[in-house]
């Protein structure tokens, strides 16, 4: 059965750093592309970025690049979101996902919550 | 970025056909393939894959669910709706990048 863990959400103050993990299980992660999608309160989804089966390619919407960088080990079966200067905007659940087009598994996401 | 359009709501009486509709800014097509995806959330669940590529049915769920479309124009229909339906569906495009969702349509009972 494909399991996708997150952890690592929580509060924290607008302009401080925070790193999400995702484990995978029941499947073999490093044949996958994997990607993060965040949902604001009450709002649709929104695609954050992707990371290519080796980690050699990164994709990220312009509105966190250069703040935030996805990355993965493939070793632990892993997928990170690392998240600097972080803004208010940036409150959501965060969902691990698998697959580069079309998100074939989901995990249960993750609050993040930026305030002071 | 590419931009899709859905209807916010539609309401349906179980046992009837329910059709949803995702109108894109462009063509999310190519010559192989119709990027076009659905998925399903009930509150307070993670999103799920119903299809994938236009009319590929997602592994897990039931044929009553189906997917049509091509170039800027894509249907999700569901026939024939249950109560567990409820929820509200998404289109996503993934073309080319940002991959970019629809704002949803949440589906009710007449």
């Amino acid at each position: 059965e494909v399991q996708l863990v997150e952890s690592g959400g929580g509060l924290v103050q607008p302009g401080r750093s925070m790193k999400l993990s995702c484990a995978a299980s029941g499947f073999t992660f490093s044949n996958y592309g994997m990607a993060w999608v965040r949902q604001a309160p009450t709002k649709g989804l929104e695609w954050v970025a992707t990371i290519s089966y080796d980690g050699s390619s990164t994709y990220y919407r312009d509105s966190v690049k250069g703040r935030f960088t996805i990355s993965r080990d493939n070793a632990k079966s892993t997928l990170y979101l690392q998240m600097n200067s972080l803004r208010s905007e940036d409150t959501a659940t965060y969902y691990c996902t698998r697959g580069r087009r079309a998100s074939d598994y989901w995990g249960q996401g993750v609050m993040v919550t930026v305030s002071s | 970025d590419i931009v899709l359009t859905q209807s916010p709501a539609l309401a349906v009486s179980l046992g009837q056909r329910a059709t949803i509709s995702c109108r894109a800014s462009q063509s999310v097509s190519t010559s192989s393939y119709n990027l076009m995806h659905w998925y399903q959330q009930k509150p307070g669940e993670q999103p799920k894959l119903l299809i994938y590529d236009a009319s590929n049915l997602a592994s897990g769920i039931p044929v009553r669910f189906s997917g049509s479309g091509s170039g800027t124009d894509f249907t999700l229909t569901i026939n024939p709706v249950q109560a567990d339906d409820i929820a509200t569906y998404y289109c996503q495009q993934s073309r080319e990048l940002p991959l970019t969702f629809g704002s949803g349509t949440k589906l009710e009972i007449k």
